[in-house]
């Protein structure tokens, strides 16, 4: 089936650092997401990318469409206490029906 | 206000008993989900309802499980005869189309 691979797995930084996580897949997808999920909470979406190579960004997010539509990046830049969480990536292929598929989240811890 | 609200947000059941969670989105929608995620671990795919029907459904979704819209509103899933490993948040999300996703806070499932 179709796997996501998402690293880091964790990540512990200083508040205003900026920081970059990113998701690969050995098959093509259509669709890219990103989420950010708080404990208790479901999954809110950042960003959604729908072409190959697409760069879009809201605020201080920053996301990528891998050219290859195989991987892509999220970063965050000038790091604030709130932006701890889960972040995960998903993947949608219209071949594989209209599910998402997601990688396993990379967890954000910010130092103040 | 949510576009989704799921009902309730944490249930308890022993294992063997029928449980059903419920999803009430705010607007009409097309498509509706169900996912889930085990503790610690990534958000995995249920089942899709489009139409009033199942469009697809994963492996995970076997007998036990069933859906419905009982009402033209209410979206709901079943899980017929709860075992430990069903323990888990249970997600609903909604898509006006394909690509919107949003999801619900989520039903803590707890089996004992």
């Amino acid at each position: 089936g179709q796997q996501l691979n998402q690293s880091p797995q964790s990540m512990f930084i200083q508040e205003g650092e900026d920081v970059s996580m990113n998701c690969t897949s050995s098959s093509i997808f259509n669709t890219w997401l990103w989420y950010k999920q708080d404990p208790g909470e479901g999954p809110v979406l950042l960003i959604a990318l729908y072409k190959a190579g697409e760069l879009t960004s809201n605020g201080r997010l920053t996301a990528q469409f891998g050219i290859t539509r195989k991987d892509s990046f999220l970063n965050i830049s000038a790091s604030i206490p709130s932006d701890v969480g889960i972040y995960f990536c998903a993947g949608l292929d219209w071949e594989y029906g209209n599910k998402l598929v997601f990688g396993a989240g990379t967890i954000l811890r910010v130092k103040s | 206000e949510p576009e989704v609200t799921q009902t309730p947000s944490h249930q308890v059941t022993q294992m063997g008993q029928e449980v059903i969670l419920r999803c009430v989105p705010i607007s009409n929608h097309l498509y509706f989900y169900w996912y889930r995620q085990i503790l610690g671990q990534k958000v995995e795919f249920l089942v899709s309802f489009y139409n009033n029907e199942i469009s697809e459904k994963s492996e995970i979704f076997d007998d036990q499980f069933s859906v419905e819209r009982p009402d033209g509103s209410n979206f709901t899933l079943k899980i017929r005869s709860t075992k430990l490993e069903d323990s888990a948040m249970y997600f609903c999300a909604i898509g006006q189309d394909s690509y919107g996703y949003t999801f619900g806070s989520g039903t803590r499932l707890t089996v004992v």
